[in-house]
């Protein structure tokens, strides 16, 4: 069955990295994109960026470009999220989501998503 | 980027119930919308995409309907087990933006 497994919680200060990992079984990892969604506490869902987890290539999302960086290993099937300067308001549970791709209308929805990693940033 | 609007925030009902949850775009989706069901501390669970696409295993209970800008979820008959925030996300573009979330909860 496919799984997302997420690296467990993290406990930042204010300007600091988090790196936190999704690895993925169950499926034909390079077959499908992992995008990265977050929810703030009590707040609604927010799309971040997305893998080509074949070729590599990258899309972050406009209000989070150039803190935050994904990769990926083929050879664990894992995905990482790095996010950096950290801000309090990065205080959220962050997701990854296996996205399925519609050739219609070049989006994706997501069929399969990892536990939620809590990331928590004090000051 | 896309917005979309939810309404009802919030929606109180009794089991057995009928329940529609609306969702709107700023701009025409064609029939690009997916609706998640998410329950306190989980991941979201997704139930319709394609706007009335049943996800393989989810109750039949649960129907979408729409296109072009105005969508809506509807749960025939509320079960104990539905009793969650709902969020309609569109897939026309990227970002693949979601709705503020439809909280369901029981009256």
């Amino acid at each position: 069955q496919v799984q997302l497994v997420q690296s467990g919680a993290e406990v930042k200060t204010s300007g600091a990295s988090v790196k936190v990992s999704c690895k993925a079984s169950g499926y034909t990892f390079i077959n499908y994109y992992i995008h990265w969604v977050r929810q703030a506490p009590g707040q609604g869902l927010e799309w971040m960026g997305t893998i080509n987890t074949g070729g590599g290539s990258t899309t972050y999302a406009q209000k989070i470009q150039g803190r935050v960086t994904l990769t990926r290993d083929t050879s664990t099937s894992t995905v990482y999220m790095d996010l950096s300067s950290l801000r309090s308001e990065d205080t959220a549970v962050y997701y990854c989501a296996r996205g399925r791709w519609v050739a219609e209308s070049s989006g994706f929805y997501f069929d399969y998503w990892g536990q939620g990693t809590l990331v928590t940033v004090s000051s | 980027d896309i917005q979309m609007t939810q309404s009802p925030s919030t929606l109180s009902a009794s089991v057995g119930d009928r329940v529609t949850i609306t969702c709107r775009a700023s701009q025409s989706i064609s029939s690009w919308l997916a609706w998640y069901q998410q329950k306190p501390g989980k991941a979201p669970k997704l139930l319709i995409y394609k706007a009335s696409s049943l996800e393989s295993g989810v109750p039949s209970r649960f129907s979408g309907s729409g296109s072009g800008t105005e969508f809506t979820l509807t749960l025939s008959s509320l079960q104990p087990d539905d009793f969650a925030t709902y969020y309609c996300q569109q897939y026309n573009s990227l970002p693949g933006t979601f709705g503020q979330g439809t909280k369901v909860e029981i009256k």
